[in-house]
């Protein structure tokens, strides 16, 4: 079973700066199926990216997903006040279980 | 646009079953892969297991095996996930999510989410 750790647990930044969120696994990550999500919340995760770096319908270009192997990572180039949230990687490439990390708050500082 | 409506909330008691739906509505119903993840309150995202309709093939998540069966019915668009001998830390908002593209189990659409609360 792959486990992914994401860290940091808590980020805090203001708006207009950048953040940089990273998902690592226990064990490589067949074929780079590696997704992102943010929650609000009250509401459902909402996609942002998979295949690590494929950016989902309606996501904008400030938010962008690399990595291989073993170490992922989401950035967010310039930190807009919806992008408040919790984000969650999972990946789904090798058997299952197809498990999250724990989450990342990134707050406003 | 896919869209998923899932059912209402359940109370149950302990060593009690419940099965919750997700209709599906948007593209090819052969074309979807669906997961059930749920969420504990203020816990994070835990995958349970999926279903690919049209290979008739479903995958769970060990620790919910011999637990959990995830099921869909063609003719109404419509996937289940049957959980049984409930106990308090089943507890959680129960999601259905899909892809449509992939053929993966991640979650490219989800549905509203439905509360599962057990409690004597």
């Amino acid at each position: 079973e792959i486990v992914l750790t994401q860290s940091p647990g808590t980020l805090s930044l203001s708006p207009g700066e950048r953040a940089t969120l990273s998902c690592r696994a226990s064990q490589s990550v067949s074929s780079r199926y590696l997704a992102w999500y943010q929650q609000k919340p009250g509401q459902a995760p909402r996609l942002l990216i998979y295949d690590t770096s494929i950016r989902a319908a309606g996501i904008p270009e400030r938010l962008s997903g690399s990595g291989s192997g073993t170490n992922f990572t989401l950035t967010i180039s310039r930190l807009e006040p919806e992008d408040f949230a919790v984000y969650y990687c999972q990946q789904y490439g090798t058997s299952p279980p197809y498990s999250f990390g724990q989450g990342t708050k990134l707050e406003i500082k | 646009q896919v869209q998923l409506v899932q059912s209402g909330s359940e109370l149950k008691k302990p060593g009690s079953s419940v099965k919750v739906s997700c209709k599906a509505s948007g593209g090819a119903f052969s074309s979807y892969s669906f997961s059930w993840v749920r969420q504990a309150p203020g816990q994070g995202l835990e995958w349970m297991g999926g279903i690919i309709p049209v290979l008739s093939t479903s995958d769970y998540a060990q620790k919910f095996q011999g637990r959990v069966t995830i099921t869909t019915d063609e003719s109404t668009r419509t996937a289940y996930l049957e959980l049984s001998s409930l106990r308090s830390e089943d507890t959680a908002l129960y999601y259905c999510a899909c892809d449509i593209l992939t053929g993966h189990f991640m979650g490219r659409f989800w549905g509203q989410g439905t509360l599962v609360t057990v409690s004597s």
